[in-house]
């Protein structure tokens, strides 16, 4: 079965600083990917970020980019340049190769970036 | 494209009442998803479907139903509802293509009294 852990329930950090959201992951599938989702407290589901797990580079998105460390068994997201508009509850998930290829998620970090 | 679209937005029902959460996209995706989000908590899946007429259950699919006539369409039915059952509902569709990421709808807010 597929497990997705965030140990993190809340975060602060100073705007205009760097920070990273730790997410570990367990599975037996040599395929998957992982994601990260944005949920302001509007409540959509926005997508931020993909890793594919044969991907050999970190991925990156403007001021995302997720430390893919596949040995690890970790995919921290760091987000730098913190905004205010950054604060938001963020979920770490993972998707499975094959089958249904659903989504298993994380418990969540809330994020709160201060002025 | 309108993407992934869900009514209502908000439903208050009353203990045994029955409702469906309605869910549709337009992007013509084979893969969609029901998911649950409890307060404080990651969303669950309840069902699923890999495509037209092929449906199957999530981790906690106890007290739901759904079916998938069309490619677009993917509603889930609450019988007997509970205030278990009080939770966000989000809607999901994913092509298929392993560097695309799921596309959620805006949920549903679900209480149940």
């Amino acid at each position: 079965a597929q497990k997705i852990t965030q140990t993190q329930p809340g975060m602060f950090v100073q705007e205009k600083e760097a920070v990273t959201l730790d997410c570990t992951y367990d599975t037996s599938d040599p395929s998957y990917g992982l994601f990260w989702y944005k949920q302001p407290s509007s409540g959509e589901m926005i997508f931020l970020i993909y890793q594919g797990s044969y991907d050999q580079q970190n991925a990156t998105e403007g001021r995302y980019s997720l430390n893919f460390q596949k040995a690890r068994k970790s995919a921290n997201l760091v987000i730098s340049a913190s905004q205010l508009g950054d604060s938001a509850m963020y979920f770490c998930a993972m998707r499975e190769g094959t089958g249904r290829r659903a989504l298993t998620f994380g418990s969540g970090t809330r994020l709160q970036v201060q002025p | 494209n309108a993407g992934v679209t869900q009514t209502p937005k908000f439903r208050i029902l009353k203990i045994g009442q029955s409702m469906t959460l309605q869910c549709t996209q337009d992007m013509n995706h084979n893969y969609m998803y029901w998911y649950r989000q409890d307060p404080g908590m990651g969303l669950k899946l309840i069902y699923y479907s890999v495509g037209a007429g092929i449906t199957d259950k999530g981790e906690v699919p106890n007290g739901y139903n759904v079916s998938r006539s069309t490619t677009e369409d993917f509603p889930l039915r609450l019988e007997l509802a509970a205030p278990s059952q009080t939770s966000v509902y989000f809607c999901a569709s994913y092509p298929g293509n392993s560097y695309n990421e799921q596309f959620f709808g805006p949920g549903t807010r679900l209480t149940v009294l």
